[in-house]
């Protein structure tokens, strides 16, 4: 089983919908999770990150994790194009520095 | 904003060569980073760097890879007798801290091995 997994996509939306997200992880151990954006050919862009279970909200940005059930979701709303990119879900456990990315979700906001 | 910068952005280089690829870190960060991504694939960990040592390494980061800061700013890769398979993009990245909540990434250095 992989330590992280996230549906590939696309997941195409039209502008002003709302963006919703999902990763699972398979270890209790991991403690620390962080949403990124990448856009193509460029540096993860860290957007959110979280250590406990609810809801964090940063502007339009909602993060949620499910620690009983291994769920982590990051909720967009008021989706625009420059929301286009892949975004991924990265966890760490407790102690030691490595995160453990999710292979990312590809978003496409049409006009 | 503050950010990681790293160069190249591109590097072509033949295969056997070998390659620095260099990063300056958020000025007040005390934790170092490279992770590297092959076209089409996750993001994967090479290696953590702190006070001047490795705190962590994965696999992939065997005796062809090393790292160094040189001097206050710089933190640097090298990747000895390079191979096809290396080809990726290799991306920096610092924390202030060990806890790893919050990794600031650079733009990444494309490495082409011909």
């Amino acid at each position: 089983q992989k330590e992280v997994e996230q549906d590939p996509g696309p997941l195409s939306v039209p502008e002003g919908a709302i963006v919703s997200l999902n990763c699972t992880y398979s270890n209790s151990a991991f403690q620390y999770f962080m949403w990124y954006r990448q856009y193509s050919r460029k540096g993860p862009e860290l957007l959110m990150y979280t250590y406990s279970s609810g809801n964090k909200e940063d502007g339009r940005f909602t993060a949620q994790v499910d620690k009983s059930s291994k769920y982590i979701s990051l909720f967009i709303r008021d989706s625009q194009p420059s929301d286009s990119a892949t975004y991924l879900c990265a966890i760490k456990r407790a102690a030691g520095n490595k995160l453990t990315f999710g292979g990312g979700t590809r978003v496409l906001v049409k006009p | 904003e503050p950010e990681v910068t790293q160069t190249p952005s591109h590097q072509v280089t033949q295969m056997g060569q070998e390659v620095i690829l260099r990063c300056v870190p958020i000025s007040n960060h005390l934790y170092f980073y490279w992770y590297r991504q092959i076209l089409g694939q996750k993001v994967e960990f090479l290696v953590s760097f702190y006070n001047n040592e490795i705190s962590e390494k994965s696999e992939i980061f065997d005796d062809q890879f090393s790292v160094e800061r040189p001097d206050g700013s710089n933190f640097t890769l090298k990747i000895r007798s390079t191979k096809l398979e290396d080809s990726a993009m290799y991306f920096c990245a610092s924390s202030p801290t060990g806890s790893g909540n919050t990794i600031y990434f650079g733009e990444g250095s494309w490495l082409t091995v011909v």
